[in-house]
């Protein structure tokens, strides 16, 4: 059984550059979230999906950070412009329905804006 | 708003000694909580969860926690510790109801030297 799948793996941006992170995730998962993680914040939340739809999104990152789930298997993380704190690895998770059941995660895209 | 707190960023210790990570929350109903690890270069795995009834719980990798209410507590132990439990563990906690996302800790960086 696939895991929650993320690519690519790295991305390297210029300054002021869209990017586009993609997320698929485990088969049947209803829920669905974007994560950034750095050293100094640790994990935050960017969005939550439930059902393709949108649950809620980060205060802090509606400016430049747009996420989308177009189907139930398949999400897009949008940065624009992006910027160098914005440098981090985004994580993208799913779990099924139901507060007391396991996240599962992808191995992240680790983002480098130069 | 709930949040979660850890308060050792780095723990250190020897092989065959027990290990108790830290962690507290604040929330002012009844959370779920969980704990979650993460190794060199991989994404977070789940260790364990606690949502009612025995607030000892058992998890994966001969790992436990105790939900203490009275202090609003959940903190990590194993004994004996391996040097293969390096890694960096994160605490995170669910509201319940109908917004399954985790709010996590900054995290404990483990350090278990043979």
């Amino acid at each position: 059984d696939a895991g929650v799948t993320q690519t690519p793996r790295h991305e390297v941006a210029e300054k002021g550059q869209t990017i586009i992170l993609k997320c698929e995730p485990v088969s049947g998962h209803n829920d669905l979230f974007w994560y950034r993680q750095t050293k100094i914040q640790g994990l935050e939340l960017l969005s939550y999906f439930r059902s393709k739809s949108l649950m809620e999104d980060g205060g802090a990152f509606k400016d430049r950070f747009k996420a989308e789930m177009l189907n139930s298997s398949f999400s897009t993380l949008k940065i624009q412009p992006t910027e160098p704190k914005d440098s981090a690895v985004y994580l993208c998770a799913s779990s099924s329905q139901g507060s007391n059941t396991e996240v599962f995660f992808g191995k992240g895209t680790r983002l480098t804006v130069v | 708003a709930q949040s979660v707190d850890q308060p050792d960023a780095h723990v250190t210790l020897s092989e065959g000694a027990s290990l108790e990570l830290r962690c507290s929350y604040s929330y002012s109903a009844a959370p779920y909580l969980f704990w979650y690890v993460q190794y060199p270069g991989q994404s977070l795995q789940f260790l364990l969860k606690y949502i009612t009834g025995d607030t000892v719980v058992k998890g994966t990798k001969g790992f436990e926690a105790e939900f203490r209410k009275s202090n609003s507590s959940f903190n990590l132990k194993k004994s004996p510790a391996h040097w293969s439990d390096s890694a960096k563990y994160f605490c995170a906690l669910v509201r319940g109801g109908s917004n399954y996302k985790l709010t996590f800790g900054k995290g404990t960086l483990l350090t278990v030297t043979p």
